[in-house]
């Protein structure tokens, strides 16, 4: 397995635009995890998945953010408007039943 | 009272010595613990996992986790400076019982 897949590597934006950030989990894998991680903050967790379904999103900062998981084998985060303190390491995380979790390369998002 | 706690350092450690790095969380229904090494620019990288009171070693990684204490710690024997990262520290269970939390994280610095 290719291991937890996130796009884009990179992401330069300007304030008040949209973006959307996207990961592929590994493959039978039934908890899918939405962390964001900065100097200040550490690596705060946004949201989790089971199934597909929302579990707890009490980590999501304000409604500027949202996360959608269609199926079993793709979720997206999305901002918008984006704002210059979302600049951050996003990084999505799977795991299967009790096993650990792991980790995608991470989007580096900047906010202009 | 954050939910998982750690000295964010730097913690600095010559070659060779034992480097002991502590972890305290706020759930006592917690189940699962986790140590995750991060280098510069990377994504976390599962090192040990516990989840029983007591010590577990895997090779120079020797975790521990005290559930009365609510305290969890590891111990890198023999350091090299290959160590040299970021040590995050996770709980899973309790009252979140898929919720995966980190720490803020502790620098470790082996010195040659």
């Amino acid at each position: 397995d290719a291991g937890v897949i996130q796009s884009p590597r990179h992401e330069v934006t300007e304030m008040g635009q949209e973006v959307t950030l996207r990961c592929k989990p590994i493959s039978g894998h039934d908890y899918l995890f939405w962390y964001r991680q900065t100097m200040m903050r550490g690596l705060e967790l946004l949201i989790y998945f089971n199934n597909n379904v929302p579990i707890d999103d009490s980590g999501m900062p304000e409604d500027r953010f949202s996360a959608k998981m269609p199926n079993a084998s793709f979720s997206t985060l999305k901002i918008q408007p984006s704002e210059p303190r979302d600049s951050a390491v996003y990084f999505c995380a799977s795991h299967q039943g009790y096993t650990e979790a792991f980790f995608g390369q991470g989007t580096r998002l900047t906010v202009v | 009272q954050k939910e998982v706690e750690q000295n964010s350092g730097p913690l600095s450690v010559p070659e060779g010595a034992i480097a002991s790095l502590n972890c305290t969380y706020s759930d006592r229904g917690s189940q699962s613990f986790f140590w995750y090494r991060q280098y510069s620019g990377k994504s976390p990288e599962l090192i040990m996992s516990i989840y029983s009171n007591g010590d577990k070693e895997d090779g120079r990684f020797t975790a521990q986790l005290n559930k009365a204490s609510q305290y969890v710690s590891l111990l890198i024997r023999d350091s090299q400076p290959s160590d040299s990262a970021t040590y995050l520290c996770a709980v899973k269970g309790g009252q979140g019982a898929q919720k995966l939390v980190f720490g803020q994280g502790t620098r470790l610095t082996i010195n040659p």
